[in-house]
């Protein structure tokens, strides 16, 4: 299995709150992507990085934030969290840079915001 | 427009019976790739079997097989011999622009539940 850990797994929260969702990967690729999941939407991409400081947005961006200060790790933050961003959010790794590479998920971070 | 398409919201298939699982994809990309991943009930994801657009050979990995259809811009999923933990969610992705600078994003379909009665 990939070594990619999501922190924390399950959280509740409220409307307002500042939320940080971590992928910590130890696989050293350079390529790491956040997802959400909704039931009727499948995956879709909400930022993704291709290097430290590399980032940029993916199709459902509006209301988050991501950071990368080191290979390893792919913060995801969503600065005043909202009852629409329920959802379960998903790390993803590539190592492209060897060519035509799947992706690689964690386990998920399922997030409640009420 | 839907870049990528399942049209089956659920699938049943009897133990031990072959299955395939459709998905149809949109781009104007001539490098691109497929991907089908699987969802347990667990939650992860994980990945089954990819297609690259200029590979001559259907895909295949174990009881796995990707049936693509390049003129028709279809990459279906076969699962043969199927088994009772093959009840899942299975999900259909691309990658476009797969030699360039799609820095390797993927966009997936909505999925098919598929349910193997014993």
């Amino acid at each position: 299995d990939a070594g990619i850990t999501q922190s924390p797994r399950h959280k509740v929260t409220e409307t307002g709150t500042p939320v940080t969702l971590r992928c910590h990967q130890t696989e050293n690729h350079r390529y790491m992507y956040w997802y959400r999941q909704d039931p009727g939407h499948g995956l879709r991409l909400i930022h993704y990085s291709y290097g430290v400081k590399d980032t940029d947005k993916g199709e459902v961006s509006d209301g988050y934030s991501v950071s990368r200060s080191k290979t390893e790790d792919f913060l995801l933050t969503l600065e005043s969290a909202t009852s629409s961003q329920t959802s379960v959010y998903f790390c993803a790794i590539s190592d492209l840079d060897r060519g035509n590479q799947p992706q690689h998920f964690g386990d998920g971070t399922r997030l409640s915001i009420l | 427009a839907q870049k990528i398409t399942q049209t089956q919201p659920g699938m049943f298939v009897q133990e031990k019976e072959a299955v395939t699982l459709d998905c149809t994809y949109d781009t104007s990309d001539q490098s691109y790739g497929l991907f089908w991943y699987k969802q347990p009930s667990s939650g992860e994801m994980i990945f089954l079997i990819y297609q690259g657009s200029y590979d001559e050979q259907n895909a295949t990995e174990g009881r796995y097989s990707l049936n693509f259809q390049k003129a028709r811009k279809s990459a279906n999923l076969v699962i043969s011999a199927s088994q009772l933990g093959d009840s899942a969610m299975y999900f259909c992705a691309m990658r476009e622009n797969a030699g360039g600078t799609s820095y390797g994003k993927l966009t997936f379909g909505q999925g098919t539940i598929l349910t193997v009665h014993p």
